[in-house]
């Protein structure tokens, strides 16, 4: 079945530092999401992203969608403690509904 | 606050009960989403509905099922329950693709 994988699972940074999560699909997707998930809290959404090498930005976070439609990224500018979570993407599962969700990245950040 | 209510927040109940996770989507929105999310199965998408009718179905076993009524909310019916339903059931909802808001969670543990 199709899967979505991210990388790293983990990465721990010192404030002020750059941060990126790389999220890979089996599959070509037709479009993605991603979602930022604090400690204890519940997934909220960022962002979609639908076209080819569509760029995006939101202040100090830049989202990517590969030209093949397999992959994308989240890059962070100069990390903050407020950036601590976990960031995951998520694409539909085939011609349905169904919303899959990466594997995650846990990004801690030290001040 | 996403406007999204789910009830109960934690339920402690035992293996082979039946336990029903109540869901109210934010005032407008048509679709209702439920995800089980665990430590070793990250977010897992069970079953969309929209406006009363299922869209579509992903892991979701047979001891499972869920439902949305008339006034939009949803339930999710988790019976004869096993040790690895343990876990966080989050619904969100949507007024079109992709699950926008989600709510608190409901975390099931069983003993």
């Amino acid at each position: 079945g199709q899967q979505v994988m991210q990388i790293p699972q983990y990465q721990h940074v010192q404030e002020g530092e750059d941060f990126t999560t790389y999220c890979n699909s089996s599959t070509t997707l037709s479009n993605i999401q991603w979602y930022k998930q604090r400690p204890g809290g519940h997934p909220v959404f960022l962002i979609q992203l639908v076209k080819s090498g569509e760029v995006k930005k939101q202040k100090r976070l830049t989202f990517q969608f590969g030209e093949a439609k397999k992959n994308s990224s989240l890059h962070i500018t100069a990390t903050q403690t407020t950036d601590v979570g976990t960031y995951f993407c998520a694409g539909p599962g085939g011609a349905t509904n169904k919303l899959i969700f990466g594997t995650g990245t846990l990004l801690a950040v030290q001040p | 606050d996403s406007g999204v209510t789910q009830t109960p927040k934690h339920l402690i109940t035992a293996t082979g009960q039946r336990v029903t996770l109540r869901c109210s989507p934010r005032s407008g929105d048509l679709s209702v989403y439920w995800y089980q999310q665990s430590l070793d199965q990250g977010l897992q998408f069970l079953i969309h509905y929209y406006n009363g009718e299922e869209r579509a179905k992903g892991n979701i076993l047979e001891r499972f099922s869920a439902q949305q009524f008339p006034d939009l909310h949803s339930e999710l019916n988790l019976s004869s329950l096993e040790l690895g339903d343990s876990a966080l059931y989050f619904c969100a909802s949507s007024a079109t693709r992709p699950p926008r808001h989600f709510g608190d969670g409901t975390r099931l543990s069983i003993l």
